[in-house]
């Protein structure tokens, strides 16, 4: 089984500062992992992903994130927030394992509300 | 080069009729899963698809039914609707033989259930 914790349901920052948005994981193997964005009313956006590797990842819009094995723990991080970050952010991880059907499973999603 | 497109974007209906919505994935792409998004949550998996059958299925009764076309567009269909079916229905694109891939998603059908 795999599962996401997004233990934040709002995170608020002010514009300019750093911003992080906290993931953690359980898979049974070793994790891919990925962070989306969805705006109001839009489908999900891929942002960055963790597949192997330097466990800074980076990605889309200035966007960062830590893999940290010992902690389970995906947070996605941003040096320098913006008012247009403001969306909801998801948190995903699918086993290495699980082949071709590739099903992975969202955390509950975490509302960044970035203030100017 | 076009992404996921669904339709329709917006519906209403009452309790006990059927819906259809449609999957037209990105180019390129042979696997289209299906998500339920519930307000204030994240997407459940529905169920995926790939060589026109279904691979994979989420808890979900079984009033939640699809089809993949050759041309791997796909329908959504759910019969007897119920209030609680009432959500952002999310179709996303992959590439079966790409493992790690990331899923692209369309802008979702948004239905109401009255």
């Amino acid at each position: 089984a795999q599962s996401v914790a997004q233990p934040e349901d709002q995170v608020n920052v002010a514009e300019g500062n750093p911003l992080t948005v906290k993931c953690t994981y359980s898979v049974s193997g070793n994790p891919y992992l990925f962070w989306y964005v969805q705006y109001p009313n839009r489908g999900l956006q891929f942002l960055l992903k963790y597949i192997t590797g330097d466990n800074l990842v980076k990605g889309s819009y200035g966007f960062e994130a830590e893999f940290n094995k010992s902690q389970t723990s995906f947070h996605l991080k941003k040096p320098s927030a913006l008012v247009s970050d403001s969306a909801l952010y998801f948190c995903a991880v699918r086993d290495r394992r699980s082949g071709g059907s590739y099903i992975p499973t969202f955390g509950r999603g975490t509302s960044l509300i970035v203030h100017p | 080069d076009a992404g996921v497109t669904q339709s329709p974007t917006h519906l209403i209906k009452t309790r006990g009729q059927q819906v259809t919505l449609r999957c037209s994935p990105k180019s390129g792409h042979d696997t289209v899963s299906w998500y339920q998004q519930a307000l204030g949550q994240g997407p459940q998996f529905i169920f995926q698809y790939y060589e026109e059958e279904e691979r994979q299925r989420g808890n979900f009764p079984d009033r939640f039914s699809g089809h993949q076309f050759p041309n791997y567009s796909s329908e959504l269909n759910v019969n007897a609707l119920l209030l609680g079916d009432s959500a952002l229905y999310l179709c996303a694109s992959s590439n079966y033989r790409i493992n790690t891939g990331e899923l692209f998603f369309g802008e979702g059908s948004r239905l109401t259930v009255l």
